[in-house]
């Protein structure tokens, strides 16, 4: 059983530029996270998200950062006009059944803006 | 008052010795509690979960503390391979988990 994938992994951008991350969750996983993690410091939650909806995005800034998760294909957040502030350790969760289950991360993306 | 509290360390410990630390949450309506393990630049890993009677997996045990709100972890015999950071994690009906910022643990020779 394939854990919960990412990609990619390391990721390089100019600022500007628009960046897409990608997250594929354990198989019968239907409830993803995302969480972004700055050098040195804890993980900040994001976005939560089931197939097709938008549960919570109280972490997520107001301007330039979105996240879907369509009835198919993996879950994407999206980045545009990237800023330096936003390199960081990027990861993606999944868990089965509901907000309160463990959760399982992704490997996690690296955005380097430059 | 943050929602879950870790005194982020670091703890230096001997090898061979036991280390514990506490989480601390502020919602009394909690319901799930999670220790979750992560090595420097790699994403967290679930080290278990956390029962109300408390639970022991090998040289770890977790206990729950209702009453004063708060969480543990104890290591026993130390490995220099359990130095990581470990995250406490906690969830109330209604909402997500939320994490610790961490608990930074070394185990020197």
């Amino acid at each position: 059983n394939a854990g919960v994938m990412q990609n990619p992994r390391h990721l390089v951008r100019r600022r500007g530029q628009e960046a897409r991350l990608r997250c594929s969750p354990m198989k019968g996983h239907s409830h993803v996270y995302w969480y972004r993690q700055l050098p040195e410091e804890g993980l900040k939650f994001m976005v939560y998200l089931q197939k097709e909806n938008i549960i919570d995005e109280s972490g997520m800034p107001k301007e330039r950062f979105s996240a879907e998760f369509p009835k198919e294909g993996p879950s994407i957040l999206r980045i545009q006009q990237v800023v330096r502030g936003d390199s960081a350790a990027y990861f993606c969760a999944s868990s089965p059944r509901g907000a309160l289950d463990e959760q399982y991360f992704g490997p996690g993306t690296r955005l380097t803006v430059t | 008052r943050k929602e879950v509290e870790q005194d982020p360390g670091p703890f230096n410990v001997p090898e061979g010795a036991t280390v514990a630390f506490n989480c601390t949450y502020s919602n009394s309506a909690s319901q799930s509690f999670f220790w979750y393990r992560q090595d420097c630049r790699k994403e967290p890993k679930l080290l278990m979960s956390v029962y109300s009677s408390g639970n022991e997996d090998g040289r770890f045990t977790a206990q729950l503390n209702r009453a004063s709100q708060y969480i543990s972890l104890l290591i026993r015999d130390s490995k220099l391979s359990d130095s990581a950071t470990y995250l406490c994690v906690v969830g109330a009906a209604g909402n997500k988990l939320t994490f610790g910022g961490g608990t930074r643990v070394l185990v020197k020779p």
